[in-house]
This record gives structure tokens, C-alpha cells and sequence, in this order.
């Protein structure tokens, strides 16, 4: 069974552009969460999706964003880059409901430079 | 916003010594408290879960200890080794509604040989 993908595994972008990042859950899972991870805040949720719903949000500015697909395959953009948005995201994938073990992938490296 | 708080930041420990981490939290909702390993440059993988209404839990050398009343819980991990050498999280629901989590900030254990 393959896990949680994500693409690209790195990516270096300039202060104000955007960008976009990808996560393809395990099949069979519906919900996806996104977590930015920094060495200083360590991991924080960004958002979570279900069928294609946004489920909840974290405490995030509105430059961040995502969405889901009808196959469940979810994105997230982040806006006007600030050089404060190089992390780490990763992506989880669940079956369903809360109380169930969240997959992660290896997640994005993104640069701002 | 609900937090995790864990403790300590870092810990070394001695081959065939014992590791404890420990964490709090404040929503008495919560009711799924998993510990995540993480190795650099991977994402973080589940290591064990425990629902509150059990006081512990132990698969192989790794032992969740659940305290209701004090809003704690602590990973042990007996007979420690070189290869658990890792980071590890604490986390909790983000809320009842979903499958997101928030996290402690991590504990980086180092294991002596």
C-alpha cells in the first residue's frame, strides 16, 4: 500500500511569489490535514480537509490556503511569500474520523529567499 | 488555542537506560493521545496511542502512562538504544471534530552507546 505523497520534496522561491504545494493521501483516506513544521514553533496545523470540505483551520494567515479533491488529493497555496514561511509541511492522511492514526508523508522543504 | 506542553526540550540517556517524556494538556474533551516518532528528514510516524479510559498502555519497550485527574501523559521507553534516537511529539485532538492534532514542541532524545 503506498503512503502519503507529497510533491515537490523541495522547492526555494523569492520573498512575494507564490506557490504550491501537493499531497496525495493513502487510498481509501478522506481526510488530509497540512502542519507547518519550523525548528522554532515546531509543528503547527494549518488546515484540515474532508471530502473536499474544509473541516478546520489553524491559526494561520489568510495567504495560506488549500483545497481537496473528489479523489481526495489535496493542495495548499501559500501567497505572497514572506521569508518567515521557510518550513517544513507535511501532510496527513486518516481514514475518517477523529481518534484514528494520521499517515505523514516526508513533506516539502520550502526555501524563501 | 488549546495546547500540548512537553517536556523536556532534550534528553540524553544511556544504551539500556530508560527515556521518559512527559506532557500536558488542557481540554478534558480530548480523548486520543498519541507520541509520534520523528528521524531528520522524515516525517513523523505514529509510535502509540492511548484513550483515556485506560492508565497505561505498552507495546514492546515503549509505554504510554495516562493520568486523568493531573491532565498528564508520558511516553517511557525502556531499555533505550542508539537506533531510538529520534524526536519525539506529543499530541492530542485539535478539536472533536476531526482528525487534526496539535503537538507538543518535541523532545530530541539522544541515546549513548
Amino acid at each position: 500500500k503506498a503512503g502519503v505523497t507529497q510533491t515537490p520534496r523541495y522547492l526555494i522561491k523569492t520573498r512575494g511569489q507564490q506557490v504550491t504545494l501537493s499531497c496525495s493521501p493513502i487510498s481509501g483516506h478522506r481526510s488530509v490535514s497540512w502542519y507547518q513544521q519550523t525548528p522554532g514553533q515546531g509543528l503547527q496545523f494549518l488546515f484540515e480537509y474532508f471530502s473536499e470540505t474544509q473541516r478546520n483551520k489553524g491559526n494561520f494567515p489568510g495567504r495560506f490556503s488549500g483545497r481537496q479533491f473528489s479523489n481526495s488529493r489535496s493542495e495548499m497555496n501559500v501567497s505572497t511569500l514572506e521569508l518567515g514561511d521557510s518550513a517544513l509541511y507535511l501532510c496527513a492522511s486518516s481514514i475518517d474520523t477523529g481518534g484514528t492514526e494520521a499517515f505523514f508523508g516526508q513533506g516539502t522543504r520550502l526555501t524563501v529567499v | 488555542q488549546q495546547q500540548v506542553k512537553q517536556s523536556p526540550q532534550s534528553l540524553i540517556v544511556q544504551k539500556g537506560g530508560i527515556s521518559i517524556i512527559n506532557c500536558a494538556y488542557e481540554n478534558t474533551a480530548f480523548d486520543y493521545f498519541p507520541w509520534y516518532q520523528q528521524f531528520p528528514g522524515k516525517g513523523p510516524a505514529l509510535l502509540i496511542a492511548i484513550r483515556p479510559d485506560v492508565s497505561e498502555k505498552k507495546e514492546g519497550r515503549f509505554t504510554i502512562s495516562f493520568n486523568k485527574s493531573a491532565k498528564q501523559f508520558s511516553l517511557h521507553i525502556m531499555d533505550s538504544q542508539p537506533g531510538d534516537s529520534a524526536t519525539y511529539f506529543c499530541a492530542a485532538p485539535y478539536n472533536q471534530a476531526g482528525t487534526a492534532l496539535i503537538f507538543g514542541k518535541g523532545t530530541t532524545l539522544s541515546v549513548s552507546s
